[in-house]
């Protein structure tokens, strides 16, 4: 069965400094891959996802994160991170084959300073 | 566009007592899920549903959980009885159709306190 880790579990970084949260899957074959986030009070969102195509993919509110098949990482980056993007980021990667469902990681905690 | 629904939005019950969660998912979602998320941890694949029809229900505790989705639209996730351990937050998503490219839409869940 596949797994995603998620090495940082608390985060916490000043306004405009830039933001990297790893990600890595087990699962050896075609993967789809996403990066969902919870702020306080809030839903599950979805920021970005990888299907195919270019590996880099954009997201909204600045975020992008990056497919490196070989490494099997999937890492969330942001340039300068705001107050407003304190939440939980969760990591999920879907396999093509089977049930297709979505398997979570355990989150990373993101705090931004003022 | 409304997005998924689910109520309550908190329940608290003491252990043993039944307990029933209700979810409507985005209009036009043939593929609903009902994930179970504990505190410092994602969520979890309980069940997952193909219009009314649960295609993937491997990680349903049946012994005590149960779940229906009648007409293939609102889904109802049944715990009787409940144990200490269910404390959690119990989330609805939805999708267009299970596989390929399709996103999955996330309701505001339920958050059950068993004492």
């Amino acid at each position: 069965a596949q797994s995603v880790s998620q090495h940082n579990h608390h985060v916490i970084l000043s306004e405009a400094a830039s933001l990297e949260l790893g990600c890595n899957y087990s699962y050896g074959g075609t993967v789809n891959l996403f990066w969902y986030v919870q702020y306080p009070g809030q839903h599950l969102q979805l920021l970005l996802k990888y299907f195919s195509g270019d590996p880099l993919v954009k997201g909204i509110k600045g975020f992008e994160a990056e497919f490196i098949k070989s490494k099997f990482s999937f890492n969330l980056r942001k340039p300068s991170v705001q107050w407003s993007d304190t939440a939980e980021y969760f990591c999920a990667v879907k396999d093509q084959t089977g049930a297709n469902n979505l398997f979570f990681g355990t989150g990373t905690r993101l705090t931004v300073i003022p | 566009e409304a997005g998924v629904v689910q109520s309550p939005r908190y329940k608290i019950i003491e252990k043993k007592q039944p307990v029933a969660f209700w979810c409507n998912p985005i209009s036009g979602h043939n593929t609903l899920y009902w994930y179970l998320q504990n505190l410092g941890q994602g969520p979890e694949l309980l069940i997952r549903y193909e219009n009314e029809e649960a295609v993937d229900d491997s990680q349903l505790p049946k012994d005590r959980f149960s779940a229906e989705r009648l007409k293939g639209v609102d889904s109802t996730l049944k715990i009787q009885p409940a144990e200490l351990g269910d404390s959690a937050v119990y989330l609805c998503a939805s999708s267009q159709t299970g596989y390929g490219a399709d996103t999955q839409y996330f309701g505001p869940g339920t958050r059950l306190t068993v004492l």
